[in-house]
Parts: structure tokens; C-alpha cells; sequence
């Protein structure tokens, strides 16, 4: 299994411009999670699943969006990127039954 | 809200020495779930352990052990026979016991140098 993977691992935005964070598990977990991670700080959570077609926010979800159309994938959009989404993005799942979290790689944004 | 405090921002320990790293937490509820992640230089955040409120036997993986006191809503890790892959930051993390309730709060993390 490759577990969570996580593209792209950086990424550089200019401000105004949009992209999608991908995300992808192959364990079969029902819940999948994104996060944030400023420097310094530790992580919050900006949008969870809890299977495919369902979402909900988190503590941080202005400025994002994210959709489940199956269970591998939950992509995470930004549509109009500020200054203030330069962070490490990472996603997370776990299955229904246990509660730890598998994380991905992580992917470094930085919009200028 | 619960929230999660690591006091310690830097921590060191000779190669082969045990340390601990403290976490405390403040919460109203009664059953929760308690994380120490990992996060080495290549950022990928790893579990290392995890203790359920309900349980009063304390957690131990291998060289990691917490002591968790839930009246004093204190969870510190110990790590024994510490080795130079251990160096990291090391993340503490609090999730409710309610079904519906996702959210994992994260501390701020202690970043752990292993002396050789």
C-alpha cells in the first residue's frame, strides 16, 4: 500500500490564481481529512469527509473547497490564493473503527 | 474548547539517555483520545502513540511510554534509549470521544535534538 499520497510536494502561486491540492489514499478509509500547518504552530483542520459525498468544514475552511467523489480521492481547492495560505498543506485518513490519523507528505504552498 | 499546550518549545538529550516531553490539555469532557505524532525533518507526521481517557493503564510502544494523568489533564511522552533517528518535532493531539466530533487539536510541538 502506498498509503496517503499528497501532489504536488511545492508549489509556488502568484496572488489571484487558483490550484487544487490532490490527495489520494488506497486503504480503504472511510474519512479523510485536510490540514494546515504554519510555521511554528501545529495543525488545524480546514475541511474532513466522512465517506464519499460528504463534507464538512473544519476550524479553518475560508478561502478553500473540497469535494469527494470516491472514497481514494479528496481534492482540496483554492480558487483565489492570498498571501495568508502560505502553509504546509496536509491530508489525512483513518478508518471508521480506530481513531489515529495516516498523513500523507504534505504538500508546500507559497503564494507571493 | 479543548485546547493543547506543549511548554517546552526546544528539548535535548544525550544519545542513549531517556527524556520526556510534557503536554497538558483542557477539556470538559470525560472520553477522549490522546496522540503524540512524530514529525521528522522530511515532514511526514508519524504516530508514535495514543492513550484512550477510559483506560487508566498507561500506553507503551517499544521505547515510547506516556504517563497520563487524567486528573491533572497531563500526558507527557518518555522516550528511553533515545537514538538519532528520534530527533524531530514531536506534536501532542487531543480528539473527543464523541462519534461526531472530527477535529484534532494539535500543540504547538517540541522540537526534540538528540546529542551524540
Amino acid at each position: 500500500n502506498a498509503g496517503v499520497t499528497q501532489t504536488p510536494k511545492f508549489r509556488i502561486l502568484k496572488i489571484g490564481q487558483s490550484m487544487t491540492l490532490q490527495c489520494t489514499q488506497d486503504m480503504n478509509h472511510n474519512y479523510m481529512y485536510w490540514y494546515r500547518q504554519d510555521p511554528g504552530m501545529g495543525l488545524k483542520l480546514i475541511y474532513y469527509s466522512v465517506g464519499a459525498g460528504i463534507t464538512d468544514k473544519g476550524e479553518v475552511p475560508n478561502g478553500y473547497n473540497v469535494s469527494r467523489s470516491t472514497t481514494e480521492d479528496f481534492p482540496l481547492r483554492l480558487e483565489l490564493a492570498a498571501p495568508s495560505q502560505t502553509s504546509v498543506y496536509f491530508c489525512a485518513s483513518r478508518t471508521g473503527t480506530e481513531y489515529e490519523q495516516y498523513f500523507g507528505p504534505g504538500t508546500r504552498l507559497t503564494v507571493t | 474548547a479543548q485546547t493543547v499546550t506543549q511548554s517546552q518549545p526546544e528539548m535535548s538529550v544525550q544519545e542513549a539517555e531517556t527524556v520526556t516531553l510534557s503536554c497538558t490539555y483542557d477539556t470538559s469532557e470525560s472520553d477522549y483520545y490522546l496522540f503524540w505524532y512524530k514529525q521528522p525533518p522530511s515532514r511526514q507526521m508519524i504516530l508514535v502513540i495514543r492513550q484512550e481517557a477510559y483506560k487508566q493503564q498507561n500506553a507503551t510502544e517499544n521505547r515510547f511510554s506516556v504517563n497520563f494523568q487524567k486528573a491533572a489533564k497531563s500526558f507527557s511522552l518518555k522516550i528511553s534509549d533515545s537514538q538519532l533517528g528520534d530527533a524531530a518535532m514531536y506534536f501532542c493531539a487531543y480528539r473527543s470521544g464523541d462519534f461526531g466530533n472530527e477535529k484534532l487539536t494539535f500543540g504547538t510541538g517540541t522540537r526534540l535534538t538528540i546529542i551524540p
